[in-house]
């Protein structure tokens, strides 16, 4: 069984267009994340969730929106995708009070043409 | 501002060839410092979480060490599916629990 899944794995699509990526985690955490990996392979952290509250938030543009329906699930919506937001985008979650350990998903690769 | 500095970048090895990868760090107080693999078109696979100087901590042909100012990703008779890019990354105290910062990397290729 998959412990943090995202979907979809491949997304192409034009500039303008409002595009989500959905991911759920079947760990029991309590934190999820959104972490995006550029052309460089440079991994960077966007947001997390913790019991359904935002407690990180690092220069993002505001086009960029988390979604946390419940605690097993955290949604990214991106709204008039640009040129620049192509790149991989990571759900990650984690227990805070087990250690930390943060744990990935497999990626969304989201190419805007 | 808190860094995470990998080296070398990529790193050609024989089967077998023993060798080390570095990452350096300079944070304002380490919380933990974890590595990670990731292979090709895939997530990072979480390996090891070092928290004080001095720790080590092994996993079949890895064994990653920490002092206050880097750790080593010792990689003993290495196999060709060792083969990956692997990943540095701290969390401190100044930063929220979740904010792994992380290095570029080390793209690994073992041949036979």
């Amino acid at each position: 069984d998959t412990a943090v899944s995202q979907t979809p794995k491949y997304l192409v699509t034009q500039m303008g267009n409002d595009k989500s990526i959905k991911c759920e985690q079947n760990l029991g955490h309590d934190t999820m994340y959104w972490y995006k990996q550029d052309s460089k392979k440079f991994l960077k952290i966007m947001f997390s969730y913790n019991n359904k509250e935002l407690i990180i938030n690092e220069t993002v543009p505001n086009r960029f929106s988390p979604k946390s329906p419940d605690k097993a699930h955290l949604n990214l919506h991106i709204n008039s995708l640009e040129l620049g937001d192509s790149a991989v985008y990571f759900c990650a979650s984690s227990q805070v009070r087990s250690g930390n350990t943060i744990y990935f998903g497999e990626g969304s690769w989201l190419t805007v043409v | 501002e808190d860094q995470v500095t990998q080296s070398p970048e990529a790193l050609r090895l024989q089967e077998g060839e023993s060798s080390s990868l570095n990452c350096s760090y300079t944070v304002s107080g380490l919380r933990g410092l974890f590595w990670y693999r990731q292979d090709p078109g895939k997530g990072p696979e979480f390996l090891f979480t070092l928290y004080s100087a001095g720790e080590e901590k092994e996993k079949e042909r890895l064994k990653a060490t920490l002092t206050k100012k880097e750790s080593f990703l010792h990689i003993t008779a290495p196999k060709p599916e060792d083969s990956a890019t692997y990943l540095c990354a701290v969390q401190t105290y100044g930063g929220s629990q979740g904010n792994l910062i992380f290095g570029k990397g080390t793209k690994l290729s073992v041949k036979p």
